[in-house]
């Protein structure tokens, strides 16, 4: 069964970081292709950023571009979301998500509240 | 970056029925490659979104056949036949087929 285990939210200031981290398991992690998606209290969805199977190539959109950074430990099947910079605008749950852009698997989701 | 937009916003249906929801896409999402990445997620209340339609029509691992998808180009529909009440939830087009990946703003579906 494949699962998907965040972890790192909570209450962060404008202008500080936090790094989350998903664990996951169930399948050949270092097959996959990952992502963090994010979507913000009553509102859609986000695409937030992927990363290669390898960890090789990065990707995010232009709202989180130079703030965010994906990375992964294939060794220990870890995914990870360094958010530094953060705004209110970046208030959301975050979810681990696997195989960009189909996103076939989602894990439970951690709240971020970017507040002062 | 590709505009998804669904409609109707919410509906309404009695346990049995059927329902489509549309989903219609600022550019032609056929991929260079000949496939359409066109997919269709269900969040139910509480949950995480699950991964329902792949590819426009190709329901994902343990989907019931309840749920169909079609369309082509920019325009897409989900149908819900024989609704049951776990069907109920938010649901949300997704396309893959140009970065950034973008979502639909959700169908609410609501049980009569």
């Amino acid at each position: 069964e494949v699962q998907l285990v965040e972890t790192g939210g909570g209450l962060v200031q404008p202008g500080r970081s936090l790094k989350l981290s998903c664990v996951a398991s169930g399948f050949t992690f270092n097959n996959y292709w990952m992502s963090w998606t994010r979507q913000a209290p009553g509102k859609g969805l986000e695409w937030v950023a992927s990363i290669t199977n390898s960890g090789g190539s990065t990707y995010y959109p232009d709202s989180v571009k130079g703030r965010f950074t994906i990375s992964r430990d294939n060794a220990q099947n870890t995914l990870y979301l360094q958010m530094n910079s953060l705004r209110s605008e970046d208030t959301a749950t975050y979810y681990c998500t696997r195989r960009p852009p189909l996103f076939d698997y989602w894990g439970q989701g951690v709240m971020v509240t970017v507040s002062s | 970056d590709v505009v998804m937009t669904q409609t109707p916003v919410s509906l309404s249906v009695s346990l049995g029925g059927q329902v489509s929801i549309s989903c219609r896409s600022s550019q032609s999402l056929v991929h260079n490659n000949g496939n359409t990445y066109l997919s269709w997620y269900l969040q139910k209340p509480g949950q995480s979104p699950q991964l329902l339609i792949y590819k426009v029509s190709n329901r994902f691992s343990g989907i019931s056949d309840r749920f169909s998808g079609s369309g082509s180009g920019t325009d897409f529909t989900l149908k819900i036949s024989r609704v049951e009440p776990d069907d109920l939830g938010v649901y949300y087009c997704g396309q893959g087929t140009q970065y950034p990946p973008t979502f639909g703003s959700g169908t609410k579906l609501e049980i009569k």
